[in-house]
């Protein structure tokens, strides 16, 4: 079964820019959630999606958005890039619903540069 | 804000020495706590998720408690090997928030062979 695949895994902008990163969760997983791992921090939640629909957003500006088409697959845009955008940024999957007993299933990840 | 804090923020153990760390997380609104493990250019993996008070899970040399009374979580791993060094998570999953996971800032194990 494949895994959770991010692309693309490298990615350099200036700033100001905008970029979409793209997440493909494990098949018949229909949960996936967003995570930015800044040097010195833990994991930061961005958003979840089930059924195309945004369930929980964090604590990040507007210029954080999201989506999720009809086969799970996410992307997230960041735009008008800051130098404090540089970071990795981490697509979780899970089979969603209800219950939140499941573990997710993370991708490599996206590593964004801004210069 | 949720508080999930994670002791120690590093260790370096021995070879064959076993090893435990904590989790801490707000007791009231509990819904799950989840355990990962994130070794260097790899992906978190899932270890344990556990949702009741009293719970122990095990995986291999690798077993978790949980405390929700009290707030806390103890990971412990048996006889230590260099393949287990990575850095170890929890994420605290708050009643009533769809999937939103609030994870510490890890635990870095390092297994000196």
């Amino acid at each position: 079964k494949a895994g959770v695949t991010q692309t693309p895994r490298y990615l350099i902008k200036t700033r100001g820019q905008q970029v979409t990163l793209s997440c493909s969760p494990i098949s018949g997983h229909r949960s996936v959630s967003w995570y930015q791992q800044t040097p010195g921090q833990g994991l930061q939640f961005l958003f979840e999606y089930f059924s195309e629909t945004q369930r929980n957003k964090g604590n990040f500006p507007g210029r954080f958005s999201g989506r999720q088409f009809s086969n799970s697959r996410s992307e997230m845009n960041v735009s008008t890039l800051e130098l404090g955008d540089s970071a990795l940024y981490l697509c979780a999957s899970s089979l969603g619903g209800s219950s939140s007993n499941q573990p997710q299933h993370f991708g490599d990840g996206t590593r964004l540069s801004i210069l | 804000i949720l508080n999930v804090e994670q002791s120690p923020q590093s260790l370096h153990v021995q070879e064959g020495d076993s090893t435990n760390f904590t989790c801490s997380f707000p007791s009231s609104n509990f819904y799950a706590l989840h355990w990962y493990r994130w070794e260097t250019a790899k992906s978190p993996e899932a270890l344990f998720v556990m949702t009741l008070n009293g719970d122990e899970k095990k995986k291999g040399r690798i077993s978790a408690t949980l405390n929700t009374k009290e707030g806390y979580s103890y990971l412990y791993i048996k006889g230590s090997q260099p393949e287990d060094s990575a850095t170890y998570l929890c994420a605290f999953h708050l009643s009533g928030s769809a999937r939103q996971l609030t994870f510490g800032s890890g635990t870095q194990l390092t297994v000196l062979p």
